[in-house]
């Protein structure tokens, strides 16, 4: 089974600069996607950012950007100008690409809480 | 453009009562699936639906009961709620072929046992 393990519980950065949030993962598979989903205190679940793993291109979206590193099985977040409205949960997930390996859905990291300081 | 759409948002219940949270989408999505939240666990999978018709146990799915009424609606049923149960529960819909497919999320319920 593939796990995600997020290993940072809160992160906190000035208003205006740039954080990284770690993720990593295990599996035995080669081919896979990952996600950032981020949940504000509405609790609606957003996606950020996908990476499809057989790309070697970094997927960007406006001010976030991941690193992905497929033999390390790493997945980070940039966020660049972080702004107040950018506080939430982040949440790191999996999901097989495999022909009906992706029907039980996203397996989820336990999540980072970014806080943003004025 | 509704998408997910769960009831109730909130609810609280005695043990042993029982309930059933509903879920729709109106976006002809095959996949379905019920997730739970609970604080510093992130996001852990109770059941799922492939497609109209099937049903499968994910991480954590004792104590809890599904149907895909059809394509639409996918319920969660809890027979019998004990306080471990308190939890967020999520309803979420994908399609699960092509290169384009990702998570559309419900807004979620919060679930008390007491």
């Amino acid at each position: 089974a593939q796990t995600v393990t997020q290993s940072q519980p809160e992160m906190s950065v000035q208003e205006a600069e740039t954080v990284t949030l770690s993720c990593t993962y295990d599996t035995s598979e080669s081919d896979y996607y990952l996600f950032w989903y981020k949940q504000p205190p509405s609790r609606q679940m957003i996606l950020v950012i996908r990476q499809e793993a057989y790309k070697q291109q970094n997927a960007t979206e406006n001010r976030f950007s991941v690193n992905f590193q497929k033999a390390a099985k790493s997945f980070s977040l940039k966020i660049s100008d972080s702004q107040l409205g950018d506080a939430a949960m982040y949440f790191c997930a999996y999901r097989s690409a495999k022909e009906g390996g992706g029907a039980d859905g996203l397996t989820f990291g336990k999540g980072t809480h970014l806080i943003i300081q004025p | 453009n509704a998408g997910v759409t769960q009831t109730p948002k909130f609810q609280v219940l005695k043990t042993g009562q029982s309930m059933t949270l509903q879920c729709a989408q109106d976006m002809n999505h095959n996949s379905m699936y019920w997730y739970r939240q609970d604080p510093g666990m992130g996001l852990r999978l109770i059941y799922y639906s492939a497609s109209e018709g099937t049903t499968d146990k994910g991480e954590v799915p004792n104590g809890y009961n599904v149907s895909r009424l059809n394509k639409r609606e996918f319920s969660l049923r809890l027979e019998s709620a004990a306080p471990s149960q308190t939890s967020v529960y999520f309803c979420a819909s994908s399609i699960t072929t092509g290169t384009n497919e990702k998570l559309f999320f419900g807004s979620g319920t919060q679930l008390s046992v007491l």
